[in-house]
């Protein structure tokens, strides 16, 4: 089955502990990102990857990183969380070339 | 800079009957634009689409529409069934940068 997977799906953590939330997808896709969902803003990118060791940053890269070492595998590194990072977060995926996105099944983080 | 608006934060309509969800954008690069619906506990899911050269495209049930002089998109759904009750959002794309607003939460009532 095509898909993107996260985990965990759920955390709660504290501020300034590091942590890694990890995203892959088995469809071959050169390009994948990540968004935070948050209320009345919707989902804002936070960084993007075109293919292998190729990232670049989005609307609200401040606090995370990223690397994409594997074609399938783009995890996202909160170095020191802070509690303006809690928020749901999805990673997704495409083809290159295509529009259509598909997403993981997103992850709640709460920073405390 | 919010570049891809959906002024309507939710909007209730009974099963059978028209849902009519809007979203705005700033942007007159964006030459693709493409509806997204969530489920509760789900990642969105992509489900029509339209290029800017077009003014409509439909899929079953659901047709988008796109007024590129009012930069204007709608999402019509007819009929209307308590399964399509979701987040809705709308989303832009320029040059590999995709905007999306801030979503539509559309509730079907039987």
């Amino acid at each position: 089955e095509a898909q993107v997977t996260q985990n965990p799906r759920y955390l709660i953590t504290v501020t300034g502990k590091k942590l890694t939330v990890t995203c892959s997808q088995n469809m071959n896709h050169e390009y994948m990102s990540w968004y935070r969902q948050d209320p009345g803003l919707g989902l804002r990118q936070i960084y993007y990857s075109m293919n292998v060791e190729v990232t670049d940053k989005g609307d609200v890269p401040e606090g995370y990183k990223v690397s994409r070492k594997e074609k399938r595998n783009f995890p996202l590194i909160l170095e020191s969380p802070s509690p303006n990072q809690t928020s749901l977060y999805f990673c997704a995926s495409r083809q290159g070339g295509a529009y259509e996105q598909y997403f993981g099944p997103g992850t709640r983080l709460t920073v405390t | 800079d919010q570049q891809v608006k959906q002024n309507s934060p939710s909007l209730s309509v009974q099963e059978g009957r028209i849902s009519i969800l809007n979203c705005d954008y700033t942007n007159s690069m964006f030459d693709y634009f493409l509806w997204y619906k969530k489920y509760p506990a789900e990642g969105p899911t992509f489900l029509i689409s339209i290029s800017s050269i077009k003014d409509k495209n439909e899929d079953g049930r659901f047709t988008v529409f796109l007024n590129k002089s009012a930069k204007h998109l709608s999402l019509h759904i007819v009929p209307s069934q308590p399964g399509d009750s979701a987040v809705y959002f709308c989303a832009a794309y320029n040059n590999n940068d995709m905007r999306f607003g801030a979503g539509t939460r559309l509730t079907v009532k039987p």
